[in-house]
């Protein structure tokens, strides 16, 4: 079955430095991955995905994703971290045959001034 | 993407009684999702609809308990019946995006607290 990891509940980082927050996936076949967030009191927000082609992929308000196929990861990055990107954080894989998704636990971003 | 639209956005209900959560979609859709986000923990999804046909339920959840309507393409229910605390969740409804683009668009759920 398909699997996501995100191993931190809560990644901490000041504002003005770079972020990662952290994915790793278990899959058969071909990886179709997903970043999500969510804002307090609002739906799912679409980032980025990945599902072929270059390794590095970018996504909505400055966010980008690195597949690592050999650490079967799909970290997502951000050079410059802003308060307002504090949010939950969700890391997803498409399950292959279904059209659902699977999620990770999700990581909670606090970013301080 | 699409336009998804969900209501009621929130509703405090008692325990014993149901509740019909509606979500629109702002073009025609194969397959609608249904998802549960208990408090403090990530999505799960309760079923996949589609239209002119019976709901696929996941492993855990039961037609009796969570029954699905999808009358058209742009339109599905989703009712929680019988509800007890253990309910309260936020509901969300998804759709997969336009020509085989393979991620998903939600609505802005549906926040349920049973008492």
């Amino acid at each position: 079955a398909q699997s996501v990891a995100q191993p931190e509940d809560q990644v901490n980082v000041a504002e003005g430095n770079p972020l990662t927050v952290k994915c790793t996936y278990s899959v058969s076949g071909n990886p179709y991955l997903f970043w999500y967030v969510q804002y307090p009191n609002r739906g799912l927000q679409f980032l980025l995905k990945y599902i072929t082609g270059d390794n590095l992929v970018k996504g909505s308000y400055g966010f980008e994703a690195e597949f690592n196929k050999s650490q079967t990861s799909f970290h997502l990055k951000k050079p410059s971290a802003l308060v307002s990107d504090s949010a939950l954080y969700f890391c997803a894989v498409r399950d292959t045959g279904f059209q659902k998704l699977v999620f990770g636990t999700g990581t909670r971003l606090l970013v301080s001034p | 993407s699409a336009v998804i639209s969900q209501k009621p956005s929130r509703d405090i209900c008692q325990r014993g009684t149901s509740l019909t959560i509606q979500c629109q979609v702002d073009s025609q859709v194969t397959m609608m999702f249904w998802y549960r986000q208990q408090p403090g923990q990530s999505l799960t999804l309760i079923a996949t609809a589609n239209q002119g046909s019976e709901a696929t339920y996941e492993s855990g959840f039961v037609i009796d308990k969570f029954p699905i309507s999808r009358p058209n393409l742009t339109f599905s229910t989703l009712t929680v019946s019988n509800m007890s605390p253990e309910d309260s969740s936020i509901y969300l409804c998804s759709v997969e995006g336009i020509g085989g683009s393979y991620e998903q668009y939600f609505g802005p759920g549906t926040r349920l607290t049973v008492t």
